[in-house]
């Protein structure tokens, strides 16, 4: 069976910290790794990953991926208060289209 | 539309009543998801639509659930005889590739 796998589950950091979100997974065929952010609602897309060792960068924000070893990091630097969030990993695959979300990560930032 | 339009935001059904929820994917979006999320926790997919056509429905409870993606209307997505177990937020999706996609700010229902 498909599955994905995020850790930590929970984390509480202060304003400033750097913090590592791991995603593992374990699926057929598979494509693609995406992070998402969801605050209080949508999911608000951050990255799509396909190749390994290339890191996706976007403001504090960074992503890389390791297709030997099945799992992906997202990292995020000088972490402020409006980063607190659920951190979604998914996984696609090569056929049909649907993602395979893992069950997040919750992230707190304390002022 | 710039974003993805979920409608009603809340719906609240006796258990065994119908449940229809509504999506208006981003103009020029040719693909369409469903994704039921139950208290927080993981993003369960549903069903997924290339313009009306059903992509991928291996997540879907084929007894009780339907949806539809008919030309010049929103998508649905029903529920007959819902449950209580049926109680989630359910997110629709809409994407140009079949990669990346832009979630609504979803319909809670809740079955009393």
């Amino acid at each position: 069976e498909d599955k994905v796998v995020q850790s930590p589950l929970s984390l509480v950091v202060h304003e400033g910290d750097t913090v590592t979100l791991n995603c593992s997974y374990e699926v057929t065929n598979f494509r693609s790794l995406l992070w998402y952010k969801q605050e209080k609602k949508a999911p608000t897309f951050l990255f799509m990953l396909t190749s390994s060792g290339i890191e996706k960068k976007s403001g504090r924000l960074s992503s890389i991926l390791d297709k030997k070893e099945l799992f992906s990091i997202l990292n995020i630097t000088a972490t402020q208060t409006g980063d607190s969030a659920v951190y979604l990993c998914a996984v696609t695959m090569e056929y049909g289209n649907k993602l395979v979300f893992g069950a997040g990560t919750i992230l707190r930032v304390k002022s | 539309g710039e974003e993805v339009a979920q409608t009603p935001k809340h719906l609240v059904r006796g258990e065994g009543q119908k449940a229809k929820l509504y999506c208006a994917p981003i103009k020029g979006h040719s693909y369409v998801f469903w994704y039921q999320q139950v208290l927080k926790n993981e993003f369960k997919f549903l069903i997924s639509f290339q313009n009306e056509n059903v992509f991928d429905e291996t997540g879907m409870p084929k007894e009780r659930f339907s949806a539809k993606c008919l030309p010049n209307s929103p998508c649905s997505l029903e529920i007959q005889a819902t449950k209580l177990e049926d109680s989630a937020v359910y997110f629709c999706a809409s994407s140009q590739s079949r990669w990346e996609l832009f979630f609504g700010e979803g319909s809670r229902l809740t079955v009393l």
